[in-house]
């Protein structure tokens, strides 16, 4: 990945628990953007935190931001088997060229 | 509302053949960007126009070219194709400036080379 690693790369749980992805990234950055993809579908925007933001809620997401360690997470909470999907993490530069570097995503299996 | 369109959904080509993919983002957005995506891998930043100049460049092979059109809709061109390439290529687009929001991106197109 050009960017870095998100943990875990595999993530199996049933309806109703609760899903948390992690991300690491290498540069400085303006804003860190998770999305979601169906498989072999197009990428799906879920939320995005800009680098001067700890922490951002939209509906059963939660994001944390923490630059000091150049990490984010991800929180599904009372996830539904509709949220099987893969879930990446992705930075935009300080360059503010706009190109986003994905890590290397999250694959997430609800169990009904 | 009005989706970044891509063409073709599906594409088969051969060894050496040439694909041009097709990319026409949200209206006023004046910023195009194209990915490429393997087989299980994350998407890879190939290159990017605003105002359809080249704004910035990734790791896109020099057989690939693209370019945006004054209707700020974008075409990647793709000539002397190989095996590796066959891939889903994303087209996203936005608004220049401070990236405070997400980006918009097109359903893909799957190209298979043979």
């Amino acid at each position: 990945s050009q960017q870095g690693e998100e943990d875990p790369q595999a993530l199996s749980i049933q309806e109703g628990e609760n899903a948390t992805m992690n991300c690491s990234y290498k540069t400085s950055i303006n804003n860190l953007q998770w999305y979601r993809q169906n498989s072999g579908r197009g990428l799906v925007h879920l939320i995005l935190i800009r680098s001067n933001e700890r922490e951002k809620h939209s509906g059963r997401l939660r994001v944390t931001l923490d630059t000091s360690k150049k990490s984010s997470s991800l929180l599904i909470t009372a996830s539904r088997a509709a949220d099987t999907a893969s879930y990446f993490c992705a930075t935009g530069g300080s360059s503010n060229t706009g190109k986003l570097i994905f890590g290397q995503g999250t694959t997430l299996q609800v169990k009904p | 509302a009005a989706g970044v369109i891509q063409s073709p959904r599906h594409l088969i080509k051969e060894k050496r053949e040439t694909a041009t993919l097709k990319c026409y983002p949200i209206p006023r957005h004046d910023t195009v960007y194209w990915y490429q995506q393997g087989p299980g891998q994350d998407p890879q930043f190939l290159i990017s126009f605003y105002e359809k100049m080249q704004s910035d460049k990734g790791s896109i092979p020099d057989r690939f070219s693209a370019q945006q059109f004054s209707d700020y809709h974008s075409e990647l061109n793709m000539s002397s194709l190989e095996l590796g390439d066959s891939a889903l290529y994303f087209c996203a687009s936005s608004l220049q400036g401070p990236a405070n929001y997400g980006y918009t991106f097109g359903s893909g197109t799957r190209l298979t080379v043979v």
